[in-house]
């Protein structure tokens, strides 16, 4: 069983389309994150959520919008979107000892 | 081999020879800190962690040493190995203000056979 998995693992659209990606763990914790990857390799916080309450938002565009219907589950939806978009994304979850599981990532190409 | 994580991103070492991988975190009042490796395709992995209590950690084949003075981490890899490719990323959680980790600019290790 995948404990963090991410769905779908690659996307590709056009400029200006909606899409959602979406994730889901099975480790039973209370914290779930998503982060950006450029093609630096450079991991970004985007979003936090614990048991299911928005507690970080970073400096993000309100095009993107986390739901999280319950504690299991972290969706980003992405609205109007860009070129620079384009990157992986990751969800992650933190455990009591705060170390996270990573998901195996969306590749998100925006053309 | 050697590398400072966020000056020279690429290290390559020689199959069964140990690799240092260095990182300058930012925040001061960091006190837990995390190595993660990234194989392609993959999401980060765990590796190791340390509490800012402690200046240093043993696991299997990886020691990871913190130097609170100069706001240093490093992840040592002994007897580094082909499978042990990567790229590698330091990580420092930051408790207030809602919990998070920053990750450092990330490594490229490669292992050649």
């Amino acid at each position: 069983d995948t404990a963090v998995s991410q769905t779908p693992k690659y996307l590709v659209t056009q400029m200006g389309n909606d899409k959602s990606i979406k994730c889901e763990q099975n480790l039973g914790h209370d914290t779930m994150y998503w982060y950006k990857q450029d093609s630096k390799k450079f991991l970004k916080i985007m979003f936090s959520y614990n048991n299911k309450e928005l507690i970080i938002n970073e400096t993000v565009p309100n095009r993107f919008s986390p739901k999280s219907p319950d504690k299991a589950h972290l969706n980003l939806h992405i609205n109007s979107l860009e070129l620079g978009d384009s990157a992986v994304y990751f969800c992650a979850s933190m455990g009591q000892d705060y170390g996270y599981t990573f998901g195996s990532g969306t590749r998100l190409t925006v053309v | 081999g050697e590398s400072v994580g966020l000056h020279l991103p690429t290290l390559s070492v020689q199959e069964g020879d140990n690799s240092i991988i260095n990182c300058a975190y930012s925040n001061s009042a960091s006190d837990y800190f995390i190595w993660y490796k990234q194989e392609s395709g993959k999401g980060p992995q765990f590796i190791i962690d340390i509490r800012s209590n402690m200046d240093k950690r043993q696991g299997q084949r990886v020691t990871v040493l913190l130097n609170k003075t100069v706001k240093h981490l490093s992840l040592q890899i002994a007897a580094t190995q082909p499978g042990d490719s990567a790229v590698y990323f330091c990580a420092e959680n930051i408790g207030t203000g809602g919990f998070k980790t920053i990750f450092g600019a990330g490594t490229r290790l490669f292992v050649k056979a």
